[in-house]
């Protein structure tokens, strides 16, 4: 099935350590996004990338750094610099449609606890 | 600068009541599209529609609607005959005029809706 999957669900992070988000799409998507999300909040974008070994800042993009060596992989990584990283995060990919501009879509998701 | 207002912070309803979300948003693209999420306590967005700024045509699709009204900046979703699988969070989200490239998303902070039996 086609699809963005995002993995671990659950991850638990001690503080000092850095931890990668996988997301991987099978949609052929040219762009691909992570957002931060805090209760209660709406969603905050982290960094995005357009095209492979490219990618720019988000609104939220100290304390986390990207990769995109591949058009269909995206981690993310949650470094030590990252001060309240307790959060859910979505990774998310899109098409671009001249009609509809760029649809997002939106995998799963991944709860990260700092302990 | 580009802003989306949802005011309704949590809407409890009883099961067959409809409920309409409002959503206002702010840009001075002349050119912007317009999306609803829902988000399940699953954690997944799933998306429900877009429309973009020169289309103002309302739409229907089951039991949702939208009302799209350029005069008044808005983007209002309404749902007939609630029904307890709506409980949810409903994101309003705005992005710009696409120039060659990815624009980014710009979401409000939802609305969750409560749909009780």
């Amino acid at each position: 099935d086609g699809g963005i999957t995002q993995s671990p669900k659950y991850l638990f992070r001690k503080e000092g350590q850095n931890v990668t988000l996988s997301c991987e799409q099978n949609l052929n998507h040219d762009a691909m996004y992570w957002y931060r999300q805090d209760p209660g909040q709406g969603l905050r974008l982290i960094y995005y990338s357009q095209i492979v070994n490219d990618f720019q800042k988000g609104d939220i993009a100290e304390g986390y750094s990207v990769s995109r060596e591949k058009k269909e992989s995206f981690p993310l990584t949650v470094t030590s610099a990252q001060k309240n990283p307790t959060a859910f995060y979505l990774c998310a990919s899109s098409v671009l449609s001249r009609v509809f501009g760029n649809t997002i879509y939106f995998g799963e998701g991944s709860w990260l606890t700092v302990v | 600068a580009q802003k989306v207002t949802q005011a309704q912070t949590e809407i409890s309803v009883v099961e067959k009541e409809d409920v309409t979300l409002d959503c206002v948003y702010e840009t001075r693209d002349t050119t912007y599209y317009l999306f609803w999420y829902k988000q399940p306590p699953s954690g997944e967005l799933v998306f429900l529609i877009r429309r973009n700024s020169f289309d103002e045509q309302n739409e229907i699709s089951g039991r949702y609607s939208w009302n799209f009204q350029k005069s008044t900046s808005s983007f209002n979703f309404t749902i007939t005959a609630s029904q307890v699988v709506d409980s949810a969070v409903y994101f309003c989200a705005l992005s710009g005029s696409t120039q060659g490239g990815s624009e980014k998303l710009v979401f409000g902070k939802g609305t969750k809706l409560t749909v009780n039996p």
